[in-house]
This record gives C-alpha cells, structure tokens and sequence, in this order.
C-alpha cells in the first residue's frame, strides 16, 4: 500500500500570510500514461463534511477561491493557501487515488495565530 | 445540486449489524462511482469503500473485508453499506461520497453527504 504523510499536524498563521501544508507519498502518484497525479486536497470544518478543494495535484475545484493553490509532482506536493482569511480555519487532507487502498493524509490544522 | 443523504446510522452492539443507505439526488447518480468514507470521532478520513458504476467491481479497505458489503440500486439512486461483525473501532460518521469523474472508480470524491453516525457500544 502507498502511505501518505503530511505535515504539519498544525500550523498557525496570520491574516493575510501565507500557509502551506506538505503531503508526502511513498510511492510516486504521477501515472505516466496521462502525465497526472492522482492526489487531492480537502478542507473540512469543524461539524462539516470535507470539502474537494484540488484535485490532479494543481486542478482548483469549481468555485474554490483562487488563493488555493496546489503543486508537485511524484511524491511530495503543496496546498498552498496564499493570503489567509478568517474563513479558511480548518482541518486539510490530502487523498492519493493512484490505486486502492485510497489514501488520506492524517491532516493539517489551520488557525490563525 | 448534487445531494447525497446517508441514513441509517445508530447504536449497535459489538458483533451486531447495521445497514446505512445514502440516496442521490441532482445527478445521473448510474454514470459515477460511488464511495463510503468514515471519521473516527476526533480522528481524520478513512476510506472505506468504493464500488463502480453498474456494481459490478467493489474495492474494500482492508480493515472492513470480509464484513461489510458495499451495493447500489440504480433504479432507486440508493447506495448501501452492510456492516456485519461490527467492533468498537468501526465507530465513526460514515460519509456517502460521489466519485469525482465520470464512468470511473477509484478517484477524488467532489461531493460528500452530511454522514450518519454509527457507535458500536455495549
């Protein structure tokens, strides 16, 4: 099975900073065939459902702000959330779908400092 | 609007067994693949289950084989889960999620349920 560790478990940043959360694989995801990378990202509140944020590694979801972004290749990837809001205090995943078993992240606490 | 909506949930006795539906609305719910995901309370994501378009290829973790059983009714846009032998740690919400691409398993999930609570408790 392909683990997935991701890092931090939290982190804190101001309003309006930077945040960047890692996501390693222990196999690569990038399947050469169609040159994609089978990971996503989530964000999940607290009482809420998760939510698809990015998937294919950099794709944005429909109406996902555009201050996340997402980027990597092979093993190790960024969601990066560039300018913090309020709003984005939450819990973020990260999925590999290369093959089962899928995979989640043990998932990065976002608050603001 | 896609909306999935998980029902079924409970308290169970440990070796007892439960069913969760999840019925789809919002979308050709017999053209993507459909998903089971669990939250251990206070915990993050597991995957559970996943199974194809027709129900005709179901894919387990290996945590649940052997004792749950993943199907869906097209006719009624229905998926379920069947828990047999349930144990303490399959306590969790249970998420019903849409595969996120067309026609295929294994994938992203673009749209979750609100999940429903299993505790399995004596």
């Amino acid at each position: 099975d392909i683990v997935v560790t991701q890092s931090p478990d939290s982190l804190a940043v101001s309003l309006g900073e930077r945040a960047t959360i890692n996501c390693k694989s222990s196999q690569s995801v990038l399947y050469s065939s169609n040159n994609k990378n089978y990971l996503a990202w989530y964000q999940q509140k607290p009482g809420q459902p998760p939510k698809l944020l990015i998937y294919w590694a950099s794709t944005r979801e429909s109406g996902v702000p555009d201050r996340f972004s997402g980027s990597g290749s092979g093993t190790d990837f960024t969601l990066t959330i560039s300018s913090l809001q309020a709003e984005d205090v939450a819990v973020y995943y990260c999925q590999l779908y290369y093959r089962a078993p899928l995979t989640f992240g043990g998932g990065t606490k976002v608050e603001i400092k | 609007e896609v909306q999935l909506l998980e029902s079924g949930g409970g308290l169970v006795l440990p070796g007892g067994s439960l069913r969760l539906s999840c019925t789809a609305s919002g979308f050709s719910f017999s053209d993507y693949a459909m998903n089971w995901v669990r939250q251990a309370p206070g915990k993050g994501l597991e995957w559970v289950s996943s199974i194809s378009t027709s129900g005709g290829n179901t894919y387990y973790a290996d945590s649940v084989k052997g004792r749950f059983t993943i199907s869906r009714d097209n006719s009624k846009n229905t998926l379920y889960l069947l828990m047999n032998s349930l144990r303490a740690e399959d306590t969790a919400v249970y998420y019903c999620a849409k595969a996120g691409v067309y026609g295929s398993s294994l994938y992203f999930f673009d749209s979750w349920g609100q999940g429903a609570l299993v505790t399995v408790s004596s």
